[in-house]
């Protein structure tokens, strides 16, 4: 089953918007982290949060935790046409070997 | 400071033959996973090792796939007899240590393609 469903599945802005992407998943967590990926290429990492983080900043981007409502949200601000990728979240569920459960992606379209 | 590498960054085989895929850690890491990427879907995971140990091979298919790291040399994610099925895109990671909290570290990828 899946765990880690991200929303909305596509999202098209205006650079300079902010783009706020959520992800929910379904069982308890040790870290919940966000990649990005450029079309056709690898993963980039971007941010892990730890199951006792609420918040974690990094650069133009923000998340958040909530481990009551088992979910997550990435927000971008100021966003820029380079930010055009799909973004995934990827839970690292306990006790399960730190293998990497991924959702299916948001595809974020940032137009110039 | 090289990260994680796969080659070939894209495989072609026709249906029945066989696909080895490579995996070099970054320098100092010990663990290894394998994930695959369908089109248009997210990653799955399909095993995990240390060096010379399967840790955990729940994502494997039952048939035909096969993984190894080891002690010396790349892992290798080995699909014999492949079908049209197994095109995807094949992603390795690799951490330092074992547990949560780690960041996994991706390669680029092998494009399997099979005609």
């Amino acid at each position: 089953s899946q765990q880690g469903e991200e929303d909305p599945q596509a999202l098209s802005i205006q650079e300079g918007e902010n783009a706020t992407m959520n992800c929910s998943y379904k069982t308890s967590i040790n870290n919940l982290q966000w990649y990005r990926q450029n079309s056709g290429r690898g993963l980039v990492h971007l941010i892990l949060i730890r199951s006792n983080e609420r918040e974690k900043h990094s650069g133009r981007l923000r998340v958040t935790l909530d481990t009551s409502k088992k979910s997550s949200s990435l927000l971008i601000t100021a966003s820029r046409a380079a930010d055009t990728a799909s973004y995934f979240c990827a839970t690292d569920a306990s006790g399960a070997n730190s293998k990497l459960t991924f959702g299916k992606g948001i595809t974020l379209s940032v137009r110039p | 400071n090289a990260g994680v590498m796969q080659n070939p960054r894209h495989l072609v085989r026709r249906r029945g033959q066989e696909a080895r895929l490579r995996c070099s850690p970054m320098k100092g890491h010990s663990h290894v996973y394998w994930y695959r990427q369908l089109p248009e879907e997210g990653l799955k995971f399909m095993v995990y090792l240390q060096k010379e140990n399967i840790i955990d091979e729940s994502g494997m298919p039952k048939e035909r796939f096969s993984a190894e790291f080891p002690k010396e040399g790349p892992s290798i994610l080995r699909i014999q007899q492949v079908v049209r099925g197994d095109s995807a895109a094949y992603f390795c990671a690799s951490t330092g240590l074992a547990g949560g909290s780690y960041e996994q570290y991706f390669g680029p990828g092998t494009r399997l393609t099979v005609t």
